[in-house]
């Protein structure tokens, strides 16, 4: 059974970029949950996708949008990168019905210049 | 609206001590409980989790016990490793929408001397 997987591991942008992450659901799993984690703290939820829709969103602006695919990987894109948008950025996989139990890739870690 | 408080570290024990690491929280309704834990340089584990009241969660001789008298979910171990060494973080599982969200303690560091 293959686990969430997220790339890259590490990128550097300069404020006012856009990027784009990356993340493949555990095997099985069909629904994607995106979760930002600033330096000594917890995550914080960004928005949950399932069947390529966003059922629900934390509180970021719309700056920060997602998409998820057929095959249920899924993208984060932040556009006009700020300073604070630094931080860990975790995907997490569930299964609809039972996505309250959710199982977390590795994270990419995003530095803003 | 519905937030976990965690116990501050960091958290200092000398291998085979008993750990406990206290976490409360504010919900409405009945929350799903879960504690996870991080290593250096990685992402979130799911180390245990329960579902309601006076369910206890336990995996690799950690546990814990929902009480919803007290909204409380105190992780603790008889007797801790190095290898335990990590930050633990209590979470909360509240709906969002359709979706479900989970909500984050801050996180304790525990470390673990030989």
């Amino acid at each position: 059974e293959t686990g969430v997987t997220q790339s890259p591991t590490h990128l550097i942008k300069t404020r006012g970029q856009q990027v784009t992450l990356r993340c493949s659901s555990q095997s099985g799993h069909n629904t994607v949950s995106w979760y930002q984690q600033a330096l000594g703290q917890g995550p914080q939820f960004i928005f949950q996708y399932y069947r390529e829709e966003e059922n629900g969103r934390g509180n970021f602006p719309p700056r920060f949008s997602g998409l998820q695919f057929p095959n249920y990987s899924s993208e984060l894109n932040v556009n006009a990168l700020e300073l604070d948008d630094s931080a860990l950025y975790l995907c997490a996989s569930s299964v609809q019905g039972a996505q309250e139990t959710q199982y977390f890739g590795p994270g990419t870690r995003l530095l803003v210049l | 609206g519905d937030s976990v408080t965690q116990m501050e570290g960091p958290v200092t024990l000398s291998e085979e001590a008993f750990l406990t690491i206290n976490c409360t929280y504010t919900a409405t309704g009945y929350p799903s409980l879960f504690w996870y834990v991080q290593y250096p340089g990685e992402g979130l584990q799911l180390l245990l989790k329960a579902t309601k009241a006076d369910d206890k969660g336990s995996n690799k001789g950690f546990e814990a016990t929902y009480r919803k008298e007290t909204t409380s979910f105190h992780l603790e171990k008889g007797s801790v490793q190095v290898s335990d060494s990590a930050v633990y973080f209590c979470a909360l599982s509240i709906s969002s929408g359709s979706a479900r969200q989970l909500t984050f303690g801050s996180g304790t560091q525990l470390t673990v001397l030989p």
